[in-house]
């Protein structure tokens, strides 16, 4: 089984400043690692995922993040961040092989950008 | 279509009352997911479909719950004798299926609140 820690539930942050998501994750087995973003009122739209290769993945809208094996961490960065960020987001693992649709999600962190 | 269409996206019930939600997938995906995602939690996997035949039911909660996806396309989550822990924002997505590294693509969700 898989489990899923997002160390911050909600992160408020300046229009233009830097903004790190921290997750970290538990499994006994090799894992895909995802973030999600859930914009008010809409569904889960993947942000980025790790499946192999560079451990630095690039996603839309600005957004990186680097996976780190030995310390079980995928944190989600982006440099510089717009109103527009403002939304729910979440960290997910799923495990590798057959059952690799069975996602496991953190609790999620909210951003609220300010003006 | 496009996306993963759900209905209805609200849906207000009475405590031991029958529900239904439909989820139509993104055309051509053989693989369709249904997750539950309770207040101020992640989603959580309930159920797997591979073409007309549930792959995965490990996640509903009881034998209250059932889906059904009889011709590989729209599936429908029945949920019988509602309680009120049954309220929560259920999400269906859908994957092209390949074997791989499925990413699945979500939809708005249905909420249900149950009174």
């Amino acid at each position: 089984a898989q489990s899923v820690t997002q160390l911050d539930s909600q992160v408020p942050v300046f229009e233009e400043a830097p903004v790190e998501l921290r997750c970290n994750y538990s499994s006994s087995v090799s894992v895909y690692l995802f973030w999600y973003v859930q914009y008010p009122n809409q569904g889960l739209q993947l942000l980025l995922k790790y499946l192999s290769g560079s451990t630095l993945v690039k996603g839309i809208n600005g957004f990186e993040a680097e996976f780190n094996k030995s310390q079980t961490s995928f944190h989600l960065r982006k440099p510089s961040v717009h109103i527009s960020d403002t939304a729910e987001y979440f960290c997910a693992v799923s495990p590798i092989g057959a059952n690799d649709y069975k996602l496991s999600f953190g609790a999620g962190t909210t951003v609220t950008v300010r003006a | 279509g496009a996306g993963v269409s759900q209905t209805p996206s609200n849906k207000v019930t009475e405590k031991g009352k029958y529900v239904e939600l439909r989820c139509d997938p993104i055309s051509g995906h053989t693989a369709l997911y249904w997750y539950r995602q309770s207040l101020g939690q992640g989603p959580e996997f309930l159920i797997y479909f591979q073409g007309t035949g549930a792959a995965d039911d490990s996640g509903l909660p009881n034998d209250r719950f059932f889906a059904v996806r009889p011709e590989g396309s729209v599936s429908t989550l029945k949920i019988q004798r509602t309680e009120r822990g049954d309220s929560a924002v259920y999400l269906c997505a859908s994957s092209d299926g390949r074997s791989g590294a499925n990413v699945l693509t979500f939809g708005a969700g249905s909420r249900l609140t149950v009174l």
